[in-house]
C-alpha cells in the first residue's frame, strides 16, 4: 500500500514552459486535492476533486488545470509557467475519520520555475 | 472571514515542557478543525481534531481546546519531546471538505 504517490519529485522549468504533475491513491478515496505551499502562506488550496469526473476550484487556480482521470489520478498541469509558480506542491486524498474525515499527503514536487 | 489565524509563528520549548499554539477565526460556519504536523521534506499528517459541540479532545500528549463563543481553539502537546520538533498547522472546514489553512508554527523542542 504506497499511500499517495506523486512525481516528479523535483523540477525546474524556464518561463513559459509546460508541464504536469501526477498524483496517484491506492486508497480507493473518492476526495483528492492539489495544494501549493509557500515559505510564511501555509497550504492553499488550487483544486479539489470530490470524486471522478468532477473538479473544483480551490483558493488559488489561475494559471493550473486539473484531470481527475480515475478514480486513482489526479494530475495538475502547467500550460505556461511563471516564477510565482516556483512552489511546493503537494497531493491528497480523503477518507472518514470518527471525527470527520483525514487528509492523506503525498510526499510532495519541488518545483522551481527560472 | 476565510481565514485562520496562527500564533504563535515560532516556538521553542525544554523536553518535559507545554507546547500551546493558538488559532483564531471569523466565520461561524466552520464547524470542522484539524492540526496537522509535518516534519521537513514531508507532507502533512493528521494530529488531530475536533467538531465545535465538543470543547477538549485528549489524544495522548495532544489535546485542543475549543472555545466557540471566542472562535478560538489551541493545540497542547504535554510532556514536550525532541521527537515532536516540526510544523504544526490548524485549519478550518469552510465548505464540503474544502479546508482553510493556518499559516503554521514551527515547534523547536530542545533536549
Amino acid at each position: 500500500n504506497a499511500g499517495v504517490t506523486q512525481t516528479p519529485k523535483f523540477q525546474v522549468l524556464k518561463t513559459g514552459q509546460s508541464m504536469t504533475l501526477q498524483c496517484a491513491q491506492d486508497m480507493n478515496h473518492n476526495s483528492m486535492y492539489w495544494y501549493r505551499q509557500d515559505p510564511g502562506m501555509g497550504l492553499r488550496l488550487i483544486y479539489y476533486s470530490a470524486s471522478e469526473g468532477t473538479t473544483d476550484k480551490g483558493e488559488v487556480p489561475n494559471g493550473y488545470n486539473v484531470s481527475r482521470l480515475n478514480k486513482r489520478e489526479f494530475s495538475l498541469r502547467l500550460e505556461s509557467a511563471a516564477p510565482s509558480q516556483t512552489s511546493v506542491y503537494f497531493c491528497a486524498s480523503t477518507r472518514d475519520s470518527a471525527v470527520g474525515y483525514e487528509q492523506f499527503f503525498g510526499p510532495g514536487t519541488r518545483l522551481t520555475v527560472l | 472571514q476565510q481565514q485562520v489565524k496562527q500564533s504563535p509563528q515560532s516556538l521553542i520549548v525544554q523536553k518535559g515542557g507545554i507546547s500551546i499554539i493558538n488559532c483564531a477565526y471569523e466565520n461561524t460556519a466552520f464547524d470542522y478543525f484539524p492540526w496537522y504536523q509535518q516534519f521537513p521534506g514531508k507532507g502533512p499528517a493528521l494530529l488531530i481534531a475536533i467538531r465545535p459541540d465538543v470543547s477538549e479532545k485528549k489524544e495522548g500528549r495532544f489535546t485542543i481546546s475549543f472555545n466557540k463563543s471566542a472562535k478560538q481553539f489551541s493545540l497542547h502537546i504535554m510532556d514536550s519531546q525532541p521527537g515532536d520538533s516540526a510544523t504544526y498547522f490548524c485549519a478550518a472546514e469552510y465548505n464540503n471538505r474544502k479546508l482553510i489553512w493556518g499559516l503554521g508554527t514551527s515547534l523547536a523542542v530542545n533536549p
